[in-house]
């Protein structure tokens, strides 16, 4: 089946910090990835996306490559700031055997202390 | 815009009990979805609506989940005789299309406890 696993968290860091997160898929076909963000007391909204090897989803100073070697798509920012405070979750579809229905990770709570 | 939308935004119920959850998608979405976010379990699929076609039903957890989507639009969520497992935040999404690259826009979700 499909799978999605991304480090727990919570993490906490500094604003200026360097932020990573990890995520790893296990997919039965050629899956598009995605990260998803739920900032306190709001919905989920849709950070960034790759559907193909190689690809690079970036938005909000946030980047991802999907790297089908490694079956991963690791978060990063460069420097978080206070307002980057959030639960983060990988997630995959695999069209067209599972339709566009989202397979999520378990979410990452990040914390950015000023 | 208008995003989607859901309602009621919050539900406390009786063990035993039917619950209907609403959602209203965006404008022109042909796709529409419901995902059930819980403590224990995470974020899990339940169902999901494309057009005219029947509906992937393969998430719901018992068959005391149902859901419908009438003219292609709104949907309900249903849950009958309610447990007090089935206490989590109830989210709709609605895309474009199901190519499977297409992005979900998600509601605020409903926050169903069940006493």
């Amino acid at each position: 089946g499909n799978s999605v696993t991304q480090m727990e968290g919570p993490v906490t860091l500094s604003e200026e910090a360097f932020l990573t997160i990890n995520c790893t898929y296990t997919a039965t076909g050629y899956p598009s990835l995605f990260w998803y963000v739920q900032y306190p007391g709001e919905g989920l909204q849709l950070l960034l996306k790759a559907t193909k090897a190689d690809d690079k989803g970036s938005n909000k100073g946030f980047e991802a490559t999907y790297r089908k070697e490694t079956t991963s798509f690791h978060l990063e920012k460069g420097s978080v700031q206070v307002s980057d405070s959030a639960v983060y979750f990988c997630a995959l579809s695999v069209p067209p055997t599972a339709g566009n229905k989202l397979t999520f990770g378990g979410g990452t709570r990040v914390l950015v202390k000023p | 815009g208008a995003g989607v939308s859901q309602s009621p935004s919050n539900k406390v119920t009786e063990k035993g009990k039917d619950v209907e959850l609403r959602c209203d998608p965006i404008s022109g979405h042909t796709a529409l979805y419901w995902y059930r976010q819980s403590l224990g379990q995470g974020l899990e699929f339940l169902i999901y609506f494309q057009g005219n076609s029947a509906p992937d039903k393969s998430g719901l957890p018992s068959d005391r989940f149902s859901a419908e989507r009438t003219g292609g639009s709104v949907s309900t969520l249903t849950i009958q005789r309610t447990q007090q497992e089935d206490s989590a935040v109830y989210l709709c999404a609605s895309s474009l299309g199901t190519s499977g690259r297409e992005t979900q826009y998600f509601g605020p979700g409903t926050r169903l406890l069940v006493l």
